[in-house]
This record gives structure tokens, sequence and C-alpha cells, in this order.
């Protein structure tokens, strides 16, 4: 498997643009979560989903995120419109159903807001 | 609140020696725990996990040891090598939660 595949790698937009985020996660995992990385504030967790229902969505910072997760290979998170301080690492991670819990992480989304 | 954090910010050890990156834990609920390596420009990646009913697992170079008395947590690495550097981070959840509850990160620099 290739792992937690998200896109684009970077993009760069400028404030009040529509920003989306693609992930894909590891074939047979039915969790999926977005993190946010910052220098600030760290990993924080945005959304989580668990069989493509969103289980936990208390860290989307307001409105105007929003993610979705139409089946089980694909998930997007949108930013609109996008302001300077979302400018982070956004990581989606998978993991896979039973005891263990760690989650395999993507390479991220580095976004630049300008 | 509840929160994962780290003693130390950054450390720095000479090839071949030990290293030993430290985390405190406040929720006594957690029960889970895994640290993650992070290098530069990627996302980071499992290292080693440990349940709350064990105090200590092996890896390969790699050791985590679980205090629950005081709600801390180490990750060592034996013979580190250039390699290793990096930023770690440990990570928390408890009961049926799934999410990751992620502390600051320790930078680790090797030294040649």
């Amino acid at each position: 498997d290739a792992g937690v595949i998200q896109s684009p790698r970077h993009e760069v937009t400028e404030m009040g643009q529509e920003v989306t985020l693609r992930c894909k996660p590891i074939s047979g995992h039915n969790s999926l979560f977005w993190y946010r990385q910052t220098m600030m504030r760290g990993l924080e967790l945005l959304i989580y989903f668990n069989n493509n229902v969103p289980i936990d969505d208390s860290g989307m910072p307001e409105d105007r995120f929003s993610a979705k997760m139409p089946n089980a290979s694909f998930s997007t998170l949108k930013i609109q419109p996008s302001e300077p301080r979302d400018s982070a690492v956004y990581f989606c991670a998978s993991s896979s159903p039973g005891q263990r819990e760690e989650a395999f992480f993507g390479q991220g989304t580095r976004l630049t807001v300008v | 609140g509840e929160s994962v954090g780290l003693h130390l910010p950054t450390l720095s050890v000479q090839e071949g020696d030990n290293s030993i990156i430290n985390c405190a834990y406040s929720n006594s609920a957690s029960d889970y725990f895994i640290w993650y390596k992070q290098e530069s420009g990627k996302g980071p990646q499992f290292i080693i996990d440990i349940r709350s009913n064990m105090d200590k697992r092996q890896g390969q170079r790699v050791t985590v040891l679980l205090n629950k008395t005081v709600k801390h947590l180490s990750l060592q690495i034996a013979a580190t090598q250039p390699g290793d550097s990096a930023v770690y981070f440990c990570a928390e959840t408890r009961g049926s939660a799934r999410q990751l509850t992620f502390g600051s990160g320790t930078q680790l620099t090797v030294l040649p």
C-alpha cells in the first residue's frame, strides 16, 4: 500500500480564496483524521471520521472550515474563505479497526495564505 | 485541563550515546500511548506504542517506559544515530476514543 496520500503537497493562495485539501486513506482503514500543525500550537486534531461519519469535529476552528468523507477512500478539508492565520501544515491520517489505535500519517499539505 | 506535554523542547546527544526523551500527561484515564518521529518535511511516523497495563515495551533500539503513578512516559533510543535526528512526539488516547492527543514535541539532534 502506498500509505496515506494527500494532495496537493503545497498550496499558496490569496486571502479570501477557497482551498480544498484532499486525502486518500490506507485501504481497509475505517478511521480518518485531519490534523493541523503550526509552530505555536503543535499538532491539533480538527476532525475525525469513523466509517465515513464525522465523530468529533470539535477541533474545527470555525465555520470557514468544513470536511467531508463521501466514501471510504476519499476525504476533503475545505477552507472558505481562507485567511493568513490558516497557514499551516495539514495532515491526514488513518487507522484500522481493531485494538491498536496507531494512526498512519500522510506527508501533509503545506498551506500558505497570503 | 487535559494535556500531554514534554519536559524539554530540545535534546542534543553524541552519536552512539543513548537518548532519553520524556513526556508527561495529565489525564489518568489515558490508557494508550504512542511515540511518533517526525522528520523535516514529512508526516509523523509511528515508532512504538504501549498500553497502560504495561510499564515497559521494547522495540528495535527503542524502549518505552510508562510510569502511571506520576503520569510519565519516556522514550529511550539506544546507540543514537544521525538518522534519529527528528522531532519526537508522544500521543495518548483513552477508552474507545480513536483520536490521538499530541504533546508539543522534542527536537532531537545527534552530534557527530
